[in-house]
Order: structure tokens, then sequence, then C-alpha cells
């Protein structure tokens, strides 16, 4: 079973309004965190916002904001205010923090997101 | 600028070659891990190192093997090239085991040809 699930193979957006980003995910691990990267077309890998499993309130980055709804196992990324320079492919990942010292991160498949002018 | 460096940008070889792929990670950082991006299998996890150390192993190919000197800079060494390795090789950094971001550098792109 895919650990990570990004549904949304594209999306598209006007400039100037707000975006969610779909994620779910799977463990049994009861302590894990959840990341949110961007990918522009140049290929680097920016990292937005993290969300541990125990953080009692949702993360938030400028206009990045996580709605983590751990009952749902759901972690999605909300975009205020969307940019011209957002498009780009954004990525969801986990990491599972019970397996000792192995800090991996497991990523979905991704988001390519438009944001039209 | 996430603070990690990583050479060459580019690499082209031909099949059955061996290439190195070099990282340094941020000042500070003691852990590096290895993720190879390509269009069928996604973003995967390679290998980890700490502090010199192998932590982890992932779906790293037996023809691919990472060590991390005493610097902390690691190297990806790539042999029996084949057309299927042709990826985006990351090398990524965190403060271990406190650091909650993998800080990732901008990637070689490695062609097989």
């Amino acid at each position: 079973a895919q650990k990570i699930t990004q549904t949304q193979p594209g999306m598209f957006v006007q400039e100037k309004e707000a975006v969610t980003l779909d994620c779910t995910y799977d463990t049994s691990d009861p302590s894990y965190g959840l990341f949110w990267y961007k990918q522009p077309s140049s290929g680097e890998m920016i990292f937005l916002i993290y969300q541990g499993s125990y953080d009692q309130q949702n993360a938030t980055e400028g206009r990045y904001s996580l709605n983590f709804q751990k009952a749902r196992k759901s972690a999605n990324l909300v975009i205020s205010a969307s940019q011209l320079g957002d498009s780009a492919m954004y990525f969801c990942a986990m990491r599972e923090n019970s397996g000792g010292s192995n800090y991996k991160l497991t990523f979905g498949k991704g988001t390519l997101l438009t944001v039209n002018p | 600028d996430s603070g990690v460096t990583q050479t060459p940008k580019h690499l082209i070889t031909a099949t059955g070659q061996r290439v190195t792929l070099r990282c340094s990670p941020r000042s500070g950082d003691l852990s590096v891990y290895w993720y190879q991006q390509s269009l069928d299998q996604g973003l995967q996890f390679l290998i980890q190192y700490y502090n010199g150390e192998e932590r982890a192993k992932g779906n790293i190919l037996e023809r691919f093997s990472a060590q991390q000197f005493p610097d902390l800079h690691s190297e990806l060494n790539l042999s029996s090239l084949e057309l299927g390795d042709s990826a985006l090789y990351f090398c990524a950094s965190s403060v271990f085991p406190t650091g909650n971001e993998q800080y990732f550098g901008p990637g070689t792109r490695l062609t097989v040809t």
C-alpha cells in the first residue's frame, strides 16, 4: 500500500486565490512527521512546511498552512493568495520516527500546480 | 539557497561507466541522505549517513554505493551504469536527531546514453 497518496496529478488556480493540495498518508507509527516540498521547473526541492504528529496546532509558514486531520490521516497544504511563482510541482512526504535513527522521507507522486494570471 | 551543495550539476555518460556524485551538507548538519528522482519511480530514498556511519538503506541497487567522509561530505558512486539509471539525484542534509527539516541540494542530473 502506498504510504503517501496525492490524488491530484494537476491543479489550476487563479492568481490571488487560495488553493488546497491534498495528501493522505498511511502509517501505524504513533510518532511521525509530515512535510511539503515545492519543486519548480528548475528542479530544486524547496522545503515549505512541517507538521509533527503530536503537534496540537496546524503548522503555518507565511502563505502556507497545513490542514492536519489526524483521524482522517490527511495533511493538506493550503496556499493562500496564489502567485504566479507558485506554479510548480508540490510533494507531500512523511517521516516515520519509530525506526530508530532512520529519518528517511517517503514521498507522494506530486501535484503539478499551475497559477493562471 | 539551501546551503547544501552538489557537484556536478549535470553529468552525461555512457552505459557501463562509473560516476561519482558529490555532496556537501549544510554547515553543522551531520546527517546526509541520498534520493533518486526518476519519471517512473518518482522520488525514492537511497541511503542515509550520520557522522560517517551508514544509518539506513532504501531502494539502493548493489551497483551503487556511498560513503560519508570525516569532513562530512558524501559521495554516491554509481557503477555499471544502465539507461534506467538516468535520473535526478538529490542529496539532503539535516541536524540529526533534532532537526525536522531535510534541506535538499540542487541535484545532479545524470543522463546515461
